[in-house]
Order: structure tokens, then sequence, then C-alpha cells
């Protein structure tokens, strides 16, 4: 089954470091670009950033650059989204996503993981 | 950053009757390849998002074809020629001509 299986839910304090996995199965991992989703409590959707597992090839949204790290290890099929200190406002359900491909059309975010909720207080 | 605008907001639908949401982006969307890159995206209650529409029209596998999509430039349009009870949810419209940004989302729901 094509899948990305994300890493279960954190309860963090600010200023702990965290990363967050997300496995992908059923297709070649090296062939497609995995992005990052935030959605903050009740709210919308928000673009992170995209990596190119073949290579690391690496592209952030200019609002969360400098802030989190993505990578992945693609001896185990695996892409991570990693703090080196939280903040309260990182609370929020983080999506691991794939972007699709259709022949040389990019066809938009196919397939998503389920999330991981990360609860960052005090 | 291109700023995507969605109404309405709130769609109350009846079975069986249609529904429509518009898209609105800053910018055009037109890529030089001659591709718009709007997508569309069906958040239901308690689930990730998912994939219904990529470059203004093309159909996700496994999606319905009472959804479609139709636009140009900054204007798209969803569209769902016969509402099920099983489309409720929020709709979210998202540009990737640079870097991603989304709509706020339209919260569809059953009148």
């Amino acid at each position: 089954e094509v899948q990305l299986v994300q890493s279960g839910a954190e309860v963090k304090k600010p200023g702990d470091s965290l990363r967050i996995s997300c496995v992908a199965s059923g297709y070649s991992f090296t062939s497609y670009w995995i992005g990052w989703v935030r959605q903050m409590p009740g709210q919308g959707l928000e673009w992170m950033g995209i990596i190119y597992p073949a290579d690391s090839d690496t592209k952030y949204s200019p609002s969360f650059q400098g802030h989190v790290t993505i990578s992945v290890d693609k001896s185990i099929n695996t892409a991570y989204l990693q703090w080196s200190s939280l903040q309260a406002s990182d609370a929020a359900i983080y999506y691991c996503v794939r972007r699709g491909q259709s022949g040389r059309l990019v066809a938009g975010l196919d397939l998503w993981g389920h999330g991981t909720l990360v609860t960052v207080s005090s | 950053d291109i700023v995507m605008t969605q109404s309405p907001l709130s769609l109350p639908v009846t079975p069986g009757e249609p529904a429509s949401i518009s898209c609105r982006s800053s910018q055009s969307l037109l890529h030089s390849d001659g591709s718009h890159y709007l997508d569309w995206y069906l958040q239901k209650p308690g689930q990730s998002p998912q994939l219904l529409i990529y470059s203004v029209s093309n159909r996700a596998s496994g999606v319905p074809d009472r959804f479609s999509g139709s636009g140009s430039g900054t204007d798209f349009t969803l569209k769902i020629s016969r509402v099920e009870a099983e489309d409720v949810g929020v709709y979210f419209c998202m540009q990737a001509l640079q870097t991603r940004t989304f709509g706020q989302g339209t919260r569809v729901e059953i009148k």
C-alpha cells in the first residue's frame, strides 16, 4: 500500500528539541518530493517546505526558514521535521505530504500522512 | 507571497443540489510551461486533507466526477454537480506556482 506513516503525538516544553518522522512505503521514495504542512488548532494549512530525497535538495517557506530543519534518511525511506528549540506557538498538527507527478506535470500533494500532533506547554 | 482568497468561507448545501467555491490569487498562476498551478483539497472532519483537483481541472485518482475545477489567470472555481453528505468538510485551494500558499478554507455543511 502506498502510504506515509507519521510518528506519534508529542508533548514537549518550550525550549525542548524535537524530531518527528514520516516513513514512506509502497513507492520509490527517492522519486518524489516530500513536504511538510502545519495546521494550528482550528486553523488552516501552512506550507513549511519540501525536500527531494534523492539528493536532499530542500526548499523552505520563508515563514519557517531558520526555525525548522527538514531532512531525510533515504536508507530507511524516512523524512524528518526537526526543531532545536520549540516555542509555544509551534503547537500544531504537522502533516507530511508527497508531491505528485503525472508525466512532466506536477500533480498536487497527492499523498498525506495522518498527521503528528505536537503539544508545547510549560 | 501569493495570497489566496476563497469565497464563501461557509457554504450550507442541500444534498443533490450543486455547489460552487471560488478561489482568487493575488497574481496570475500561469506558469511558463502553460499550466496553472492551482489545486483543490478537501479536509473531511477528523481526517487529513486529500487532493481533489490539480492544475485547475485534473481530478486526482479516485475522485468522483461530480467534482470539477475550472479557471485561469487569477480566478478559479471548484464545482460539485450534486452534493452528497460525504462531501462535508473544509475545502482549500492552494497555489504551487511559487512557494505554496493555501486559501483560508471554505466550510461546507449540510443544511
